[in-house]
């Protein structure tokens, strides 16, 4: 079955030390997301690619970087992992197609900071 | 700044009762309306969505939704729950222009009591 996949499901990292959350697609769409989700609060978009094209949101901490090496794949990077980044990790995906371009989600990774 | 407001946090209900979850947005623009569901221990996926045409959409599982521009509201409906659909349910909102940004509403938790 197409869909996104997320691994690891769930990541500990310690304070400070960087961390690589991936996430694949087998849809083939243009578009991918990175979403951060805190407990209770809505998920927030950190950035996104149109297939190439990186969008970062302004207010993603410099912290988060993303890599999209092909259409099948993209990364997360935090580079100095803070107690406040300890989060489930979405990724999403979608066409660009007008009227057609619900998101996919992953199954998400928890990041746990100790 | 574009915003999505869920009425309720929490909505407890006994099987049978009818739903009504209510989702306002703040964009004056064209936009396409999302509702999307997160089943315990599963990933968001689509409910149902918005685009052009018949303000009232049908989704899977026999829910439904308005959405009245006048009012910039797209609330999600369902006659008579069962306790499957005990979930998390987000609204969502993205422009028609300037990209592919999509703003999640802070969510919804129903518990069906059985």
């Amino acid at each position: 079955d197409a869909m996104v996949i997320q691994n690891p499901r769930y990541q500990v990292t310690q304070f400070g030390k960087p961390v690589t959350l991936s996430c694949s697609q087998t849809l083939n769409h243009n578009v991918m997301y990175w979403y951060q989700q805190k407990s209770s609060q809505a998920p927030k978009l950190l950035f996104h690619y149109y297939d190439k094209d990186f969008n970062n949101e302004a207010d993603t901490p410099d912290n988060f970087q993303s890599r999209r090496p092909n259409t099948s794949f993209c990364f997360l990077d935090i580079r100095s992992p803070g107690l406040g980044d300890a989060a489930m990790y979405l990724c999403a995906t979608s066409t660009r197609r007008a009227g057609d371009n619900e998101q996919f989600f992953g199954p998400g990774t928890r990041l746990t900071v100790l | 700044a574009q915003s999505v407001s869920q009425h309720n946090h929490h909505v407890i209900l006994s099987e049978a009762a009818s739903l009504e979850l209510g989702c306002n947005y703040s964009y004056g623009g064209t936009v396409n309306l999302f509702w999307y569901v997160q089943y315990p221990g599963q990933h968001l996926q689509l409910l149902l969505k918005y685009f052009s045409g018949d303000p009232l959409v049908k989704g899977i599982k026999g829910f439904e939704a308005e959405f009245i521009k006048s009012k910039f509201s797209f609330n999600l409906r369902k006659p008579s729950v069962q306790w499957s659909d005990t979930a998390e349910y987000f609204c969502a909102v993205r422009r028609t222009t300037g990209g592919f940004k999509t703003i999640f509403g802070a969510g919804t938790r129903l518990f069906v009591k059985a």
